[in-house]
């Protein structure tokens, strides 16, 4: 069966720091992959997504920068974090034809 | 903002009564989703329903679609308190891999 795994799920970072989010995917080959942030009691926020190795989109253009490694590998990263960056991100992947998102369980991140 | 909106933004209900939520898009879809969130977790999806299609059930879920308004409800039925949580929807946008989410509405159920 197919799993999703994101790491770490919380982090306090200054401001000005460097950041990492990782996600991985287990149990199925060539997933379309994305990261989404959620403010506070908000609705989910497009970020970036992927449809295959080294492909990147992104929607919201910002500090904010993503990576796919590997296949099954999506790394979400800032080199410098804004106050702003604070809030819940969420990793998904779906089948390559487009179908339900599966979500990681998030990773929490307040700049201070 | 391509995001969708969805009404009411909060709905408190007695257990066993129906909780309907309404959802817009503002694109052409091939399918639009709904989703649950619990509190600080990740979301769960419930139900997918495809753009050529205009209801669906699943359990006590009961889904509607209309491309011409660009709108969708989610019923679901007999609520129970295990019901309480954010449920999203989420729309494929046409010709794209992007998934749109509307703004949520945070559903209470009262013992």
């Amino acid at each position: 069966s197919q799993t999703i795994h994101q790491w770490p799920a919380t982090l306090v970072q200054p401001v000005g720091s460097p950041l990492s989010l990782e996600c991985t995917v287990e149990g199925t080959s060539n997933p379309n992959l994305y990261w989404y942030r959620q403010a506070a009691g908000r609705g989910l926020q497009l970020l970036f997504y992927s449809v295959g190795i080294g492909q990147i989109s992104s929607e919201v253009p910002q500090n904010l920068s993503a990576s796919r490694p590997q296949d099954r590998q999506f790394i979400l990263s800032s080199k410098k974090l804004l106050l702003s960056d604070s809030g819940f991100y969420l990793c998904a992947w779906s089948v390559p034809g487009g179908g339900e998102l599966f979500f990681g369980e998030g990773s929490r991140l307040t700049v201070l | 903002s391509q995001q969708g909106e969805e009404d009411p933004q909060a709905l408190s209900i007695q257990e066993g009564e129906n909780a309907t939520m309404n959802c817009s898009y503002k694109t052409s879809i091939n399918n639009l989703q709904w989703y649950r969130q619990n509190s600080g977790r990740g979301l769960v999806h419930l139900i997918l329903i495809r753009s050529n299609e205009r209801e669906k059930h699943s359990g006590r879920l009961r889904v509607t679609l209309d491309t011409s308004k660009k709108s969708s409800s989610l019923l679901i039925t007999a609520s129970r308190a295990a019901d309480t949580a954010s449920y999203f929807c989420a729309t494929l946008t046409s010709g794209t891999y992007k998934y749109i989410f509307g703004t949520g509405t945070r559903l209470k159920v009262l013992a």
